[in-house]
């Protein structure tokens, strides 16, 4: 059980790029959430997920897209990377309905330059 | 989802009890107080929960006032391995769902465990 995963761990990219980050679990969770961290601060929502096919935006979804085509994974979008675009990005993960604890990734480092 | 106030930074000395406030003074009745903590830039871990009771787990202890409009996150024996940023969040646990599990993370408090 390797819980959430999330590929590349550290990745620099050109202004204007575009990228990928994936997220996987094997927990069989039902919702799905991408965050990003800033330094210094705490984490902010980017967008989640509450099934296959079922996706909305959180706190700060400007510049991302995600998509939910299966229940394990939650691949997060960056088109045209931006400067602020640099931070930590991490994908959680929790049952459903009425459970409580969410699982983390270990994160992924981005830089945009 | 309520706001919460934290300290910015904590000392505690190996062996002791850890104390972490957390104040929550606008909750509803139908917000349940969580506690995460971050190791150096690892993921977040979930802690303990609850809604009006004292709770325990193998990790830590969590007293809520009687109001509500406080609590306190305790390490019973601290370990230089507890050093971390600790978050206090307030969430909706509604029976329809509508809050979906979202987190809402403010700066925490960092703690810093000393030998």
């Amino acid at each position: 059980n390797a819980g959430v995963t999330q590929t590349p761990k550290f990745r620099i990219l050109k202004i204007g790029q575009s990228m990928t980050l994936q997220c996987t679990q094997d927990m069989n969770h039902n919702y799905m959430y991408w965050y990003r961290q800033d330094p210094g601060m705490g984490l902010k929502l980017i967008y989640y997920s509450v099934g296959a096919g079922i996706t909305d935006k959180g706190e700060v979804p400007n510049g991302y897209n995600v998509s939910r085509s299966t229940t394990e994974d939650f691949p997060l979008r960056l088109e045209l990377a931006a400067p602020s675009q640099t931070s930590v990005y991490f994908c959680a993960s929790t049952k459903g309905q009425g459970t409580y604890e969410q699982y983390f990734g270990p994160g992924t480092r981005l830089t945009v330059t | 989802d309520a706001k919460t106030t934290q300290p910015p930074s904590m000392d505690c000395a190996e062996g002791r009890a850890a104390n972490l406030p957390c104040n929550h003074s606008t909750i509803s009745g139908n917000e349940y107080v969580y506690w995460y903590r971050q190791i150096h830039s690892q993921g977040p871990q979930y802690i303990i929960h609850g809604l009006k009771n004292n709770e325990t787990n193998e990790m830590a202890s969590l007293i809520i006032t009687e109001d509500r409009k406080s609590s306190t996150l305790i390490l019973p024996h601290a370990t230089l391995r507890d050093t971390a940023v600790y978050y206090c969040i307030v969430r909706v646990e509604d029976a329809g769902g509508t809050s979906y599990g979202k987190l809402t993370f403010g700066q925490g408090t960092i703690l810093t465990v000393h030998p």
